[in-house]
């Protein structure tokens, strides 16, 4: 069966510190995979999309990347990290109608 | 922005069925109804889709209205496990592998079971 792992489970990190996240899918080959970040209270929002090794869309223009060095990982960034950064962020990848989510990463940036 | 309209809150007795309804007055004729839910803390959880027959699988139905404008999931016995957001989103059916995958969530409706 399929699994996907996140970690860290939470994170605290101050302004101005750099941000790596991480994200791998078990029992697939060649996922589609997602970042979203949720803010307090909010809805998903779409942050970049891969549909493969190397190949990175990104959807909303802010001081995060992201990276995939191999085909069932997909790693988040960021070189100096702002308040408003922090969220809950999810990896999803997708199979036909169904996309399935992590069990995410809780930032606060303080 | 979403497609869709979602009461903002719901309550249930456990044990009686939750019947969730979403309003998609301007979907179009490719785009399937999608169900969703997040417990508290945790990732969303595909619960069923649908193009415009009814559909049922081990969580839940779903039912569509013949003009497709509007929806119902329906958890049938519902259980103090089911609180959670639910959230209803209309899109292009499939896996494109890209934006066109992307599930805007909108605020969906807390369904509170009540013991």
């Amino acid at each position: 069966s399929q699994t996907i792992h996140q970690w860290p489970a939470t994170l605290v990190q101050p302004v101005g510190s750099p941000l790596s996240l991480e994200c791998t899918v078990e029992g697939t080959s060649n996922p589609n995979l997602y970042w979203y970040r949720q803010a307090a209270g909010r809805g998903l929002q779409l942050l970049f999309y891969s549909v493969g090794i190397g190949q990175i869309s990104s959807e909303v223009p802010q001081n995060l990347s992201a990276s995939r060095p191999q085909d069932r990982q997909f790693i988040l960034s960021s070189k100096k990290l702002l308040l408003s950064d922090s969220g809950f962020y999810l990896c999803a990848w997708t199979r036909a109608h169904e996309q399935y989510f992590g069990p995410g990463t809780r930032l606060t940036v303080t | 922005d979403a497609k869709t309209t979602q009461p903002t809150s719901m309550d249930c007795a456990e044990g009686r069925a939750a019947n969730l309804p979403c309003n998609h007055s301007t979907i179009s004729g490719n785009e399937y109804v999608y169900w969703y839910r997040q417990i508290h803390s945790q990732g969303p959880q595909y619960i069923i889709h649908g193009l415009k027959n009814n559909e049922t699988n081990e969580m839940a139905s779903l039912i569509i209205t013949e003009d497709r404008k509007s929806s119902t999931l329906i958890l049938p016995h519902a259980t103090l496990r089911d609180t959670a957001v639910y959230y209803c989103i209309v899109r292009v059916g499939g896996d494109y592998g890209g934006s066109q995958g992307n599930l805007i969530f909108g605020k969906g409706t807390k369904l509170s079971v009540k013991p």
